[in-house]
């Protein structure tokens, strides 16, 4: 199956860029995917990549796939006190199944 | 408003007692699935349903069983808890497509204590 990794705590000021990482080891993997998951939430779909493109750009949000290396990376601009949650990767595979990665934790610090 | 809908949100029961939790989405999605997450472990799959009857086992089966009877309802059965079965879980809820992926629904969660 797919395996899904990703650094699990990022601080960060409020107004500054924010970066979370992840790297995949299925090099089939259709879809790429961001989620946001807010204290007492469900999963949030943020954005997503197909596999066939290098970067993906919606509003403050940037998506960068590196096929090659397995890295999915996901940049958010001018990061707001509103974006502090726990992020996770998501990796597609098999029969539409996804394979999460264990969840990064942004804190913005006004 | 499209949802995937949980019930209930928070459930204390106590070693061997049955129980269901309800999922239901109103997208006509044909894919659903159930998944829990634990601390340190992020998410993992349970069980999933490509369409009516159709149902498989995801990474952590053991311990639940699931139907899927009609498209909307895709309940979570938990014939014998376990306190390793205490777990925050998520249902979602994906629409099949030929040409783009649409992305997964989830619910709010439903979180679950054995004692």
């Amino acid at each position: 199956g797919e395996d899904v990794e990703q650094s699990l705590f990022l601080s960060v000021r409020e107004g500054d860029s924010s970066v979370i990482n992840c790297t995949y080891t299925d090099s089939s993997s259709t879809y790429l995917y961001w989620y946001k998951q807010e204290p007492g939430a469900g999963l949030q779909l943020l954005t997503y990549i197909f596999s066939n493109m290098d970067m993906k750009q919606d509003q403050r949000l940037t998506v960068l796939l590196n096929k090659k290396d397995k890295h999915l990376s996901l940049r958010i601009a001018d990061t707001q006190t509103g974006d502090s949650a726990i992020y996770f990767c998501a990796a597609s595979y098999g029969n539409n199944r996804l394979a999460f990665g264990k969840g990064n934790q942004v804190v913005v610090i006004p | 408003e499209a949802q995937v809908t949980q019930n209930p949100r928070y459930l204390i029961t106590v070693t061997g007692k049955k129980l269901t939790v309800t999922c239901s989405q109103n997208m006509n999605h044909e894919y659903m699935s159930w998944y829990r997450q634990d601390p340190g472990l992020g998410l993992r799959q349970i069980y999933y349903s490509m369409n009516v009857e159709v149902t498989d086992k995801g990474d952590v089966p053991e311990g639940y069983k699931v139907s899927r009877k009609e498209k909307r309802n895709f309940p979570l059965i938990l014939e014998s808890p376990s306190p390793n079965q205490t777990s925050l879980y998520f249902c979602a809820s994906k629409r099949q497509g030929a040409r783009r992926d649409y992305g997964y629904t989830f619910g709010s969660g439903t979180r679950l204590t054995v004692v």
